[in-house]
């Protein structure tokens, strides 16, 4: 169980167009999901944190009028990528948070991530 | 500020022990997850401590000194395919928030 995907596993877009990733969470519903960005050989840096039903708490440093982030449902979190520059090109994961009891309680199962190449 | 100091890599050779530290110095602390990340991939979770200790899981066994703000993940039996990025990562609260280390990259050869 706990299986998180996301869509779509890459894309390549123009500069100034933006780019909507989703991340799904298939077998368990996830009140808190968490987008992040890795660029090559570095670490996974946390953009935002997604709640259900409300507004995403963003990370400082990170745009939220430039990464739109929409948690409809118990199982979807979507990140949209506006007018998307090169630099913005990374690869971008989202995790879900699993709930259950005892010492692992929100134990964060992750997605296999969204290669974004912005040309 | 946060910061957690883990190697940047290490070599090792199969059927060989290793060791990946990691200290951390965060505002707010509630345990210390390890996450397993191949190349192109997802990040797996391996293992948990929010209390001193050691926790046990097949090969792989991690364990947290939380008054030394110090944790570390040990491997045995090292297999090629465990060849990989390693991550420690301290949760931030009970809601689950992370904030991960630079990673560890791991050789393992024949």
């Amino acid at each position: 169980g706990a299986v998180v995907s996301q869509h779509p596993s890459w894309v390549i877009c123009k500069s100034g167009t933006s780019v909507k990733i989703e991340c799904r969470s298939l077998d368990f519903q996830a009140t808190t999901m968490f987008w992040y960005r890795q660029f090559p050989k570095q670490s996974l840096m946390l953009m935002a944190t997604s709640n259900e039903g409300s507004k995403a708490t963003y990370e400082q440093g990170v745009e939220k009028d430039k990464f739109l982030i929409n948690h409809a449902s118990l199982t979807l979190s979507t990140l949209t990528v506006t007018s998307a520059h090169p630099e913005d090109s990374s690869f971008y994961i989202c995790s879900a948070s699993y709930p259950r009891a005892g010492l692992a309680a929100n134990e964060q199962f992750f997605g296999p991530g969204t290669r974004l190449t912005v040309l | 500020g946060q910061s957690l100091e883990q190697p940047s890599e290490v070599t090792a050779v199969e059927g060989a022990i290793v060791q990946i530290n990691c200290t951390y110095q965060t505002s707010g602390f509630y345990g210390l997850s390890w996450y397993q990340q191949h190349d192109g991939g997802a990040p797996t979770f391996l293992s948990y401590n929010a209390l001193d200790g050691l926790e046990e899981t097949g090969r792989f066994s991690s364990f947290l000194s939380r008054s030394d703000s110090y944790g570390y993940l040990l491997l045995q039996e090292l297999q090629m395919k465990d060849s990989a990025s390693y991550f420690c990562a301290v949760r931030r609260n009970q809601g689950g928030k992370l904030i991960f280390g630079q990673g560890t990259e791991l050789s393992v050869k024949p």
